[in-house]
């Protein structure tokens, strides 16, 4: 069974930075897209972003473009969330995920809870 | 952007009852490219079904999935006590951005 390990989250300030990473260590790392989505409390899932396997590509959703920025290091099998100028609406459980080229996400961390509140 | 809408919000079942889930897409999607998770409380969610029918790894058979144009279905033929959780859809395939459903919750009558 893969097992992801997100750590990082906390309590930020609005406009404050934090920086989530995400370890695989079981996990054949560069063989894999990685990705961070986020759960804000009691609503849905929502996709922020994702890295290609050398790291090549990456992509955001528009709420975070240009605030965030994804990284990977595939010979420490992590994966990075840079997470700044945050706001309110940032505050959710935040899940490193896995998945083949565009495939369905196959493998989940269990997530880190990041709060933006002053 | 492809929209994807589940229904209902809320479904009250009982166990051994057979519960049916909807994701309508706003336009067309490949058959290929529908999955659906499933997310028990406080835990993060887990792939139960791509390519709109393909059963993922360990998924017991009482789950199935299916399409009609752009409506998909997840079905479990009898809820079980573990079933009781909240369902996603997700269209994938393309570069991202990846869409989600906003969620059907399987609840205990």
């Amino acid at each position: 069974e893969v097992k992801l390990v997100e750590s990082g989250g906390g309590l930020v300030k609005p406009g404050g930075s934090l920086r989530l990473s995400c370890v695989a260590p079981g996990l054949t790392f560069s063989d894999f897209s990685m990705n961070w989505l986020r759960q804000a409390p009691g609503k849905g899932l929502e996709w922020v972003s994702s890295i290609s396997r050398a790291g090549s590509y990456m992509y955001y959703t528009d709420s975070v473009e240009g605030r965030f920025t994804i990284s990977r290091d595939n010979v420490k099998k992590s994966l990075y969330l840079q997470m700044n100028s945050l706001r309110a609406e940032d505050t959710a459980v935040y899940y490193c995920a896995t998945n083949w080229g565009y495939d369905p996400f196959d493998a989940w961390g269990q997530g880190t809870l990041v709060t933006v509140s002053s | 952007e492809i929209v994807l809408t589940q229904s209902p919000g809320t479904l009250s079942l009982s166990p051994g009852e057979r519960a049916t889930l909807s994701c309508r897409a706003s336009q067309s999607v490949s058959s290929t490219n529908v999955a659906w998770y499933q997310q028990k409380p406080g835990q993060a969610p887990s792939l139960l079904i791509f390519g709109a029918s393909r059963r993922a790894t360990g998924i017991p058979d009482r789950f199935s999935g299916s399409r009609s144009g752009t409506d998909f279905s997840l079905t479990i033929s009898r809820v079980e006590p573990e079933d009781f959780a909240v369902y996603y859809c997700q269209q994938y395939g393309t570069s991202p951005p990846y869409i989600f459903g906003q969620g059907t919750k399987l609840e205990i009558k």
